[in-house]
């Protein structure tokens, strides 16, 4: 069974510019979850959905932050404008349901310059 | 949220027993216990979970203290391929939220 799919793997833009960032969870998993990793940090929830309703959003910046799950099934989550500081690993996951156990994808990491 | 405390290094000899400690006193009554993993360049990987009673997987144990103050992860065997940053984790039952701090990095001599 294939896990949690994201792309790309890598990504470099200029400040400034907008980014998009794709996930592909398990299939039949009903929760997906975006978070960020910065470097030497553990990973920081962005946002969780229960199939196509985001649930807790509420470490997402909202000014520059989007994150949409259509049907429920695959997620994109974008930047725009991104900065310098949005330089970071972004992973996504998915879990059967909540409180079950979450499968992580390789995340894609994101270089601002 | 309840915070947890883990050392931010630690070194075992490849084929021993490690003992990773977390340490997480203000718990509440339906906090469950998580560990997680992380690998060089990849995304965290679960372990193991409990609620009050010590548990055993293919790939450790989780042994609770009795006043679910702390725990340990216990990997038999160390090897080469368990090298990575172990999250201990809490979350309460039905939100599943995680909250990562810095883990432990373990490293495995051969």
């Amino acid at each position: 069974e294939a896990g949690v799919v994201q792309s790309p793997r890598y990504k470099i833009i200029e400040k400034k510019q907008p980014v998009a960032f794709w996930c592909n969870p398990i299939s039949g998993h009903n929760t997906l979850y975006w978070y960020r990793q910065n470097l030497g940090q553990g990973p920081e929830l962005l946002i969780r959905y229960e199939n196509e309703e985001a649930v807790d959003d509420s470490q997402l910046p909202k000014d520059r932050f989007s994150a949409e799950r259509l049907k429920g099934v695959d997620s994109t989550l974008k930047i725009q404008p991104a900065e310098l500081g949005d330089s970071a690993v972004y992973l996504c996951a998915s879990s059967l349901m909540v409180n079950t156990e979450a499968f992580f994808g390789q995340g894609t990491r994101l270089t601002v310059v | 949220d309840a915070k947890t405390t883990q050392p931010n290094s630690m070194e075992s000899n490849e084929e021993e027993p490690v003992h990773l400690p977390c340490n997480h006193s203000t718990i509440s009554g339906t906090d469950y216990i998580h560990w997680y993993r992380q690998l060089p360049s990849q995304g965290p990987e679960y372990v193991i979970h409990g609620l009050t009673s010590n548990v055993n997987n293919r790939m450790a144990s989780l042994a609770i203290a009795e006043d679910r103050k702390s725990s340990t992860l216990i990997l038999h065997r160390a090897t080469l391929r368990d090298a990575a940053v172990y999250y201990c984790i809490l979350s309460k039952a039905g939100t599943y939220k995680y909250i990562f701090g810095t883990g432990t990095r373990l490293k495995v001599l051969a």
